[in-house]
């Protein structure tokens, strides 16, 4: 399967407190991208990182990649009771860039408690 | 960002009927549209890939009779799920890329189907 892991699979914090995903793919890829989902819902982007990247910021989201490690990390800042949801990291694969097939990774459920 | 509608957002049908799914672009064109299935607590699975104008690509395992996919213009991709049964019943998503805007996909709200 090219699915790719994420790591953990459940998270619980309180509020205020940093919240770091980790995420694991298998083979070269173009871009990867995490994406939330509030459960029973559909997904909302998060951020994109090329493969000739290494870090990039949104807001109170800092994503990073080791494309040598093949893995990414993605760490939310003073977390609200509102980033309740779950994590996917999604890769696009060298060959399928032009078509944009996404792969999920199995996801990170995050719970942040008030 | 681009919105992308999927109707509807749940249905239930009894065993052997078939069931049509429609994902629509709302304001930009999509050539390619992918539909995936989610399990409670699990990771979304790509089913297809649909690209407007011609036949969708299947992945492997997934039955091409069982699950139709028609991408009639650049704007609308359906799914229909036929003669469905219990072990059909799931999260149905899709998505689209706006060819002329970001490298991100769009996705829609879901469809519950639960075949009872």
């Amino acid at each position: 399967s090219q699915q790719g892991e994420e790591d953990p699979q459940a998270l619980s914090i309180q509020e205020g407190e940093n919240a770091t995903m980790n995420c694991s793919y298998k083979t070269s890829i173009n871009n990867l991208q995490w994406y939330r989902q509030n459960s029973g819902r559909g997904l909302v982007h998060l951020i994109l990182i090329r493969s000739n990247e290494r870090e990039k910021h949104s807001g109170r989201l800092r994503v990073t990649l080791d494309t040598s490690k093949k893995s990414s990390s993605l760490l939310i800042t003073a977390s609200r009771a509102a980033d309740t949801a779950s994590y996917f990291c999604a890769t696009v694969y060298l060959g399928s860039s032009n078509t944009g097939k996404l792969i999920f990774g199995q996801g990170t459920t995050l719970q942040v408690k008030p | 960002g681009a919105v992308v509608s999927q109707h509807p957002s749940w249905v239930i049908c009894k065993s052997g009927t078939s069931v049509k799914i429609e994902c629509r672009s709302l304001d930009f064109q999509a050539t390619t549209m992918f539909w995936y299935r989610q399990f409670p607590k699990q990771s979304l699975m790509l089913m297809a890939t649909s690209n407007e104008g011609s036949k969708a690509t299947y992945e492997q395992g997934v039955e091409k009779d069982k699950f139709l996919i028609n991408h009639a213009s650049l704007t609308l991709s359906t799914l229909t799920v036929t003669s469905a049964h219990p072990e059909d019943s799931s999260f149905y998503i899709c998505s689209a890329r706006d060819h002329g805007g970001p490298t991100e996909a769009f996705f829609g709200q879901g469809t519950r189907l639960t075949v009872v």
